[in-house]
């Protein structure tokens, strides 16, 4: 069955650091996404990205975040200056373009010290 | 937008018994709803989904009922064993925006 892999499982990093978290959608889908979980929460939306744009973003999606699609298999998740509250799990997911096959990766886990 | 409540928080049931988790659903534009179970320290898994046009599905031991009118779905979980023990996440979505609006999840615990 197709994955949604995920690159690192884990990242520390310090606060005010840089993070690029990494992800290999599903190689036929055509929406990926972004999805945080801070620990014992519900899972959030943070952003969707369709055809080489964001096509929604949520609230939390603010210029501390961006994503980008380097090249034809990578969709990747920068969060510039981080903060103690940006810990979390980040899952990242991909569907086809009806929204079926909606697939989530194993996450990465980040902790800012 | 969408906002999904999802009760109860903790679910406990013995070996056998049902289990029933609800969601309502704020959004009436939304069509699309998955049921995930998410294990401890694992990413979140499709159990089972359900779309607008249809009232009901079943796979196996788990199914879902949607009531449109009323903005609330269910899952139902039949005799239920140990390894149903899991956070299960109702969401919610609709059809232009395939961002998917996650309940707070349930805590089911199935005791042998």
């Amino acid at each position: 069955e197709p994955e949604v892999t995920q690159t690192p499982s884990h990242q520390v990093t310090q606060m005010g650091q840089e993070v690029i978290l990494r992800c290999v959608p599903i190689s036929n889908h055509l929406y990926f996404y972004w999805y945080r979980q801070i620990l014992g929460q519900k899972v959030e939306f943070l952003v969707s990205f369709y055809n080489n744009e964001i096509s929604e973003k949520s609230e939390i999606f603010d210029d501390q975040f961006s994503v980008e699609r380097p090249d034809g298999s990578n969709f990747t998740l920068k969060i510039r200056s981080t903060k103690l509250e940006d810990s979390a799990m980040y899952f990242c997911a991909s569907s086809d373009w009806t929204g079926n096959g909606y697939t989530f990766g194993s996450g990465t886990r980040l902790t800012v010290v | 937008g969408e906002n999904v409540e999802q009760h109860p928080s903790t679910l406990s049931v013995q070996e056998g018994d049902s289990a029933v988790i609800k969601c309502t659903y704020s959004d009436s534009a939304s069509n699309y709803f998955p049921w995930y179970k998410q294990e401890l320290g694992k990413r979140p898994q499709l159990i089972i989904d359900i779309r607008s046009n249809v009232g009901e599905k079943k796979d196996q031991r788990i199914a879902v009922t949607l009531n449109k009118t009323a903005k609330h779905f269910s899952l139902h979980i039949t005799e239920t064993q140990p390894e149903d023990s899991a956070v299960y996440f109702c969401a919610a979505s609709t059809g232009s925006a395939r961002q998917l609006t996650f309940g707070s999840g349930t805590q089911l615990t199935v005791l042998p």
